[in-house]
């Protein structure tokens, strides 16, 4: 099947500075990728659709100015998240899909301290 | 918006009875609905799929049904064993591809 990979699987960083994460599909062009955020014991929470060349489509409640998407190349979306904070730890997974099926990253583990 | 929910939330068995869980879904919409087994600390696995066209499709020990007048579809896992347990999500999708998860079912196989 088709394969998707995270980077990095695990960051801990200080509260007010800037994570990046990357998710790249490896064997296939991804028309959509999708961000996820799961809190321990919960679901999947869709954060925001992204297409390649496009601007992001967030989900209600998500706040685009502290979570950047971008979607540079068919292959490649990162998401930022900006002046992060403890309540946003989280554990965040990103999928893409080829039309017919999402196929999910790994997945990154942020601790914010 | 589009709302899925899933029961039970925790199902324990003994192993080599059946489990189901059931979802339903808001969309009227949604036309692809697949079923996800997530171990902690991993990604969520594609354990099987359905489309708006079937009503039930099986995989080995695996079957997932589908009533789309009721807006209501299931999984069966039969002869569970314990390597079974893990966290099931149902999810839903119509033509935007994006999925709404199901709250998850925490599913318990005691040997």
């Amino acid at each position: 099947g088709a394969v998707v990979s995270q980077h990095p699987s695990r960051v801990i960083c200080k509260s007010g500075t800037s994570v990046k994460i990357e998710c790249r599909s490896l064997d296939f062009q991804a028309t959509t990728m999708f961000w996820y955020r799961q809190f321990p014991k919960q679901s999947l929470m869709l954060m925001a659709t992204s297409n390649e060349g496009s601007k992001a489509t967030y989900e209600q409640g998500v706040e685009k100015d502290k979570f950047l998407i971008n979607h540079a190349s068919l292959t490649l979306s990162t998401l930022t998240v900006t002046s992060a904070h403890p309540e946003d730890s989280s554990f965040y997974i990103c999928s893409a899909s080829d039309s017919y099926e999402q196929y999910f990253g790994p997945g990154t583990r942020l601790t914010v301290t | 918006g589009e709302n899925v929910e899933q029961h039970p939330s925790t199902l324990s068995v003994q192993e080599g009875d059946s489990a189901v869980i059931k979802c339903t879904y808001s969309d009227s919409a949604s036309n692809y609905f697949p079923w996800y087994k997530q171990e902690l600390g991993k990604r969520p696995q594609l354990i099987i799929d359905i489309r708006s066209n079937v009503g039930e499709k099986k995989d080995q020990r695996i079957a997932v049904t589908l009533n789309k007048t009721a807006k209501h579809f299931s999984l069966h896992i039969t002869e569970t064993q314990p390597e079974d347990s893990a966290v099931y999500f149902c999810a839903a999708s119509s033509n935007t591809d994006k999925l709404i998860f199901g709250t998850g079912t925490r599913l318990q196989v005691f040997p």
